[in-house]
């Protein structure tokens, strides 16, 4: 089936700095890609729609600012925690879905992210 | 948005029982998919339901779609100590691939 790779899977920083996290659609592209967070033992929280050649498309309350995303080519997906802080330490997953409409989503790994 | 509920939020049973997870969804959908997920990890998608589909097998899961009540159940049969995971539902509705989920149902299932 496909893969979706999501690297890395642990980072701990320090408060300020700024942490990116890549998702890779290993064997198909990906015009879309999608974002979420996820907080001890809820569910996810979409936070955008990572769109190939222009810019994502931020759920409400998301700040566009502080997580940048971008979609450079049909295979990859960034998403840049910038000046982090401790609250926003998370789960951070992504998704792609190969083409049409009724076919699965494909999930990366998830990375745990620690701002210390 | 999040939107969904699933029901209940936690179950726990015995080896080799049935559990069934239910999920309601409040717009109109494509598809409704189910996924599992083990502490800490990604995501595995577990099965598609199309909106025009009532019942679909894969396995020892069966899931149903009601479209007039906007709800769907999944249903683990001769559940296993492995099956322990958070188990979420999924509706994608309209042109785009947005995917919109549920709450989640801890199934604990002990040996």
């Amino acid at each position: 089936g496909a893969v979706v790779s999501q690297h890395p899977s642990r980072v701990i920083c320090k408060s300020g700095t700024s942490v990116k996290i890549e998702c890779r659609s290993l064997d198909f592209q990906a015009t879309t890609m999608f974002w979420y967070r996820q907080f001890p033992k809820q569910s996810l929280m979409l936070m955008a729609t990572s769109n190939e050649g222009s810019k994502a498309t931020y759920e409400q309350g998301v700040e566009k600012d502080k997580f940048l995303i971008n979609h450079a080519s049909l295979t990859l997906s960034t998403l840049t925690v910038t000046s982090a802080h401790p609250e926003d330490s998370s789960f951070y997953i992504c998704s792609a879905t190969p083409g049409q409409v009724n076919t699965e989503a494909f999930f990366g790994q998830g990375t745990r992210l620690t701002v210390v | 948005s999040q939107q969904g509920e699933e029901d209940p939020q936690a179950l726990s049973i015995q080896e080799g029982e049935n559990a069934t997870m239910n999920c309601s969804y409040k717009t109109s959908i494509n598809n409704l998919q189910w996924y599992r997920q083990n502490s800490g990890r990604g995501l595995v998608h577990l099965i598609l339901i199309r909106s025009n589909e009532r019942e679909k097998h894969s396995g020892r899961l069966r899931v149903t779609l009601d479209t007039s009540k906007k709800s769907s159940s999944l249903l683990i049969t001769a559940s296993r100590a492995a099956d322990t995971a958070s188990y979420f539902c999924a509706s994608k509705g309209g042109s785009n691939y947005k995917l919109t989920f549920g709450k989640g149902t801890l199934l604990t299932v002990n040996p």
